[in-house]
């Protein structure tokens, strides 16, 4: 089993359409997760991370963890265009505080217009 | 956020010379930095951690004398990929480490060097 597993897509919405994007981990000590968003071409960038249970809400985007199933998700609430990227789930691993991140495979995301 | 700056963003170089990578936090001290390899369509794999003023420490698979780094200053961390070869080509990313709280810490990426080795 992989340590961070993604389902990699295409994910396809319509605009204005909520995307939800999902992540599985395998390490049950991990305590924080993270969403990047990576355009084509270019390197990832930070959109939210999240360390309780529950809900965490930011703009459009919210992150839900649910530590007993070892799921996070990302919401995308009023896709837009401009939202169609690759979306990385990232974990660090419960071995010390190291600051190594283990990503999964990304899913890819296309808001259709 | 913090700024991370990663040179070059392109290069292009024969088989068998040697190429060298920068990752510099600009605005930061970063003990740590990370080195990341992404292939076409692939996820981001964890290369090495680069630790300031000692040896880095390499992922299960990656050669050590083939992905030199260099972590000599708090804020400036070298990989230099040696003898390249063509299937050394691929986009190269690096990342400082932000601690955010006790246990968690926030990653800030460098812009990537694509690195083609002809």
């Amino acid at each position: 089993q992989k340590e961070v597993e993604q389902n990699s897509g295409p994910l396809s919405v319509p605009e204005g359409a909520i995307a939800s994007l999902n992540c599985t981990y395998s390490d049950r000590g991990s305590q924080s997760f993270f969403w990047y968003r990576q355009y084509s071409g270019k390197s990832p960038e930070l959109i939210m991370f999240i360390y309780s249970n529950g809900d965490k809400e930011d703009g459009r985007f919210t992150a839900q963890l649910n530590k007993a199933s070892q799921y996070v998700s990302l919401l995308i609430r009023d896709s837009q265009p401009s939202d169609s990227a690759t979306y990385l789930c990232a974990v660090p691993p419960w071995a010390g505080n190291t600051g190594k991140l283990i990503f999964g495979q990304g899913t890819t995301l296309q808001v259709k217009p | 956020g913090a700024v991370v700056s990663q040179h070059p963003s392109r290069v292009i170089c024969k088989s068998g010379t040697s190429v060298k990578i920068e990752c510099r936090s600009l605005d930061f001290q970063a003990t740590t930095m990370f080195w990341y390899r992404q292939f076409p369509k692939k996820s981001l794999m964890l290369m090495a951690t680069s630790n300031e003023g000692s040896k880095a420490t390499y992922e299960q698979g990656v050669e050590k004398d083939k992905f030199l780094i260099n972590h000599a200053s708090l804020t400036l961390s070298t990989l230099t990929v040696t003898s390249a070869h063509p299937e050394d080509s691929s986009f190269y990313i690096c990342s400082a480490r932000v601690v955010v709280g006790q246990l968690n810490t926030e990653a800030f990426f460098g812009q990537g060097t694509r690195l083609t080795v002809v």
